[in-house]
């Protein structure tokens, strides 16, 4: 059974810090997105990471991806207020052509000014 | 805004009812999937649709069914409701032919059984 955990999953945080948001999974999978989501709202794509190796940045977020460790990260640079929300990794499969996307526990990121 | 819509945003209701939300998947996709998210569960898969056929199952109790119709748009079904069953809905879409894509999704539907 896949599963994903993310850590940790509560962050609060400084402005203008640098912060590391991790994301194991269990069993390999064909790729790994990353998902914002504010209170009460909907989920948000941030990036898609199709392959070992892939980085992805999107301002002052940076995505990457280790099959081999089975680990993706969201790093944080230089936060700022607007960035707190929850962060959601999650990890899919295609099987005989349906997809099951499993997601984290989520990361509820504060950042205080 | 994502281009999925839901309907409706809020559902209150008692336990033992049954209760039916709706989703129309953005222009063009395919496939639609259904997750529940409450605040002891987290995000939940429950069931995929693809071009009208059923996909993948997830953690979806016999209570709950889905469906999706010719035009592509999905309802799911939640019957005999439990104050358990509360939860935020939340349906997505995706592009048929690429699985790269990521999932887009909707508003949600925030169900409260009282």
């Amino acid at each position: 059974e896949l599963k994903v955990e993310q850590n940790p999953l509560f962050l609060s945080m400084q402005e203008g810090k640098n912060y590391t948001i991790y994301c194991n999974y269990s069993t390999t999978s064909d790729r790994l997105y990353w998902y914002r989501q504010d209170p009460g709202k909907s989920l948000e794509s941030l990036f898609v990471l199709l392959s070992n190796g892939a980085v992805k940045q999107e301002g002052r977020l940076m995505a990457s991806l280790d099959t081999k460790a089975r680990l993706s990260t969201l790093h944080i640079t230089a936060a700022v207020h607007d960035l707190s929300a929850t962060y959601f990794c999650a990890v899919d499969r295609i099987i005989q052509g349906a997809q099951k996307l499993v997601f984290g526990q989520g990361t509820r990121l504060t950042i205080n000014p | 805004d994502s281009g999925v819509t839901q309907t409706p945003k809020h559902l209150i209701t008692a336990t033992g009812q049954r209760v039916t939300l709706r989703c129309s998947p953005r222009s063009g996709d395919l496939s639609v999937y259904w997750y529940q998210q409450s605040l002891d569960q987290g995000l939940q898969f429950l069931i995929h649709y693809y071009n009208g056929e059923e996909r993948a199952k997830g953690n979806i109790l016999e209570r709950f069914s889905a469906q999706q119709f010719p035009d592509l748009h999905s309802e799911l079904n939640l019957s005999s409701l439990e104050l358990g069953d509360s939860a935020l809905y939340f349906c997505a879409s995706s592009g048929g032919v690429s699985y790269n894509s990521p999932l887009h999704f909707g508003n949600g539907t925030r169900l409260t059984v009282t």
